[in-house]
């Protein structure tokens, strides 16, 4: 059983939609992070959420923290196919580990 | 900056090989960690350090040896290659707390034939 649950897995938008994408558990956290990872790289960290009810924006993305701290969305507005990639969303699980949903693969077609 | 740096990018080895995957860093950070990354089960940490001489097993750490003598290197050893092994290595590193940044190396790419 997967700790963080991510969805959709997949999904695949024309350039200009919007689209949210989720990571939940049930568990609380005290931060929760969002990653984008591109085809042959590492992932690179987009936010870090640490309040619950939190929302923080990036350009076009919208991020949130759940009340209960428990889960997050990622919401793009009018996507571009360079948003397209792997997200991913990781918590801390100890002082020194971090545990990463499975992510979402987003592609935006032109 | 050179950041994380991993090397070799692509490897494949026979079953039963040994070999070393390195990862180096120029940003002094104290932890350095491994995951590695299957499709569908996202990144699973492997091994990590929270400084040199400081090593400690994480989520999958059968077959895999690590070792931290400084800051800057923490190389993963594969001892006896499985084709369970195949996959899609990274090393990440980061200055401090759990809220920290984590900055990831570029992968290898490692097939077991």
């Amino acid at each position: 059983t997967q700790l963080l649950e991510q969805s959709p897995q997949f999904l695949s938008i024309q350039e200009g939609e919007n689209l949210t994408v989720y990571c939940n558990s049930s568990s609380v956290f005290s931060s929760l992070q969002w990653y984008r990872q591109e085809p042959g790289e590492g992932p690179v960290l987009l936010v870090t959420v640490v309040t619950g009810g939190e929302v923080k924006k990036l350009k076009r993305l919208t991020f949130q923290f759940g009340d209960a701290r428990k889960d997050s969305s990622l919401h793009i507005t009018a996507a571009q196919p360079g948003d397209t990639g792997l997200y991913l969303c990781a918590v801390p699980g100890g002082t020194y580990k971090y545990i990463f949903g499975t992510g979402t693969r987003l592609k935006v077609l032109a | 900056n050179a950041g994380v740096t991993q090397t070799p990018k692509f490897q494949v080895l026979k079953t039963g090989q040994s070999m070393t995957l390195q990862c180096a860093q120029d940003m002094n950070h104290e932890y350095m960690s491994w995951y590695r990354q299957d499709p569908g089960m996202g990144l699973r940490l492997i091994h990590y350090s929270v400084g040199a001489g400081i090593t400690d097993q994480g989520e999958v750490p059968n077959g895999y040896n690590v070792s931290r003598s400084t800051t800057e290197d923490f190389p993963l050893r594969l001892l006896s290659a499985a084709p369970s092994q195949t996959s899609v290595y990274f090393c990440a590193t980061r200055y401090g707390g759990a809220s920290d940044t984590q900055y990831f190396g570029p992968g290898t790419r490692l097939t077991v034939l």
